[in-house]
C-alpha cells in the first residue's frame, strides 16, 4: 500500500520550452502532496506543498509563476515547469499523505530527472 | 546555521558492522523524527518514524531521539551490502507546518562483502 507514481521518470527538454511531471497516489487518497527538488549530493528542499482543490502554497525563494503547481483531484497533483533553463536542471520529487490520517508520514515518488538543454 | 545538520560522510563499513547515524537540529519545536533511505535516482523510502523522544525498534533498526540535546540516531544491526544508500533524517514540527518535511543533507552508507 501506500505508493505513489511519477510519470515521467526522465525527460530532456530544450531550453525555453515547459514540462509538466505528473504524481499519482495510487493506492490512497491524498489530500495533501508536496513537490521537492534535489540536486546532485544535495538534500532534498522542499519547493511547495499542494492542496486539493485550492491553490499552492510556495516555500521562500520558489517562484510560482515558474512551477505551476495544480492539484485538481485526490489522487493527482502536476508539476509545470514553464520556460524551462538550465538551471532548472534537478531530480524532481513528489510525495504525498494519506487524507483523514493524523499522523505526519509521506510517502515518496521515484522521482523525475530534468534536463534542460 | 542550516535547521538539521547531518555528516554526508561518506560511511564505509564491512559487512556485519553496527552503523551508527545521526543529525542534529536546532528548533525545539521539532517533534516528528523520521529516517529515510534512498537508492541512487530513486525517491526516499520511510524507514522509521517516531514521535518526541525515545527509542523505536523494527527488525535490525533502532531509531533514538534525544530532544534534550536536540540528537536524533538511526543504528543498523547486522549491516547488508543491501543497505548501501543514502539515509536522510528528516524532522517536522506538527501543528500550522503540518506534513512540511526539512531534511538533513543525507549520509551515504556503502557496506562492504
Amino acid at each position: 500500500g501506500a505508493v505513489v507514481s511519477q510519470h515521467p521518470s526522465w525527460v530532456i527538454c530544450k531550453s525555453g520550452t515547459s514540462v509538466k511531471i505528473e504524481c499519482r497516489s495510487l493506492d490512497f487518497q491524498a489530500t495533501t502532496m508536496f513537490w521537492y527538488r534535489q540536486f546532485p549530493k544535495q538534500s532534498l528542499m522542499l519547493m511547495a506543498t499542494s492542496n486539493e482543490g485550492s491553490k499552492a502554497t510556495y516555500e521562500q525563494g520558489v517562484e510560482k509563476d515558474k512551477f505551476l503547481i495544480n492539484h485538481a483531484s485526490l489522487t493527482l497533483s502536476t508539476l509545470t515547469v514553464t520556460s524551462a533553463h538550465p538551471e532548472d536542471s534537478s531530480f524532481y520529487i513528489c510525495s504525498a499523505r494519506i487524507a483523514m490520517r493524523g499522523d505526519h508520514e509521506q510517502f515518496f515518488g521515484p522521482g523525475t530527472r530534468l534536463t534542460v538543454l | 546555521q542550516k535547521e538539521v545538520e547531518q555528516d554526508p560522510g561518506p560511511l564505509s563499513v564491512p559487512e556485519g558492522a553496527i552503523v551508527s547515524l545521526n543529525c542534529t537540529y536546532s528548533n525545539s519545536a521539532f517533534q516528528y523524527f523520521m529516517w529515510y533511505r534512498q537508492y541512487s535516482r530513486k525517491g526516499p523510502e520511510l524507514l522509521m518514524y517516531t514521535y518526541s523522544s525515545g527509542n523505536k525498534e523494527d527488525g535490525r533498526f533502532t531509531a533514538q531521539v534525544d530532544k534534550s540535546s536536540k540528537y536524533i540516531s538511526l543504528f543498523i544491526r547486522d549491516s547488508q551490502p543491501s543497505d548501501s544508500a543514502t539515509y536522510l533524517c528528516a524532522v517536522n514540527a506538527g501543528g500550522t507546518s503540518y506534513g512540511k518535511l526539512t531534511f538533513g543533507q543525507g549520509t551515504i552508507l556503502t557496506v562492504h562483502p
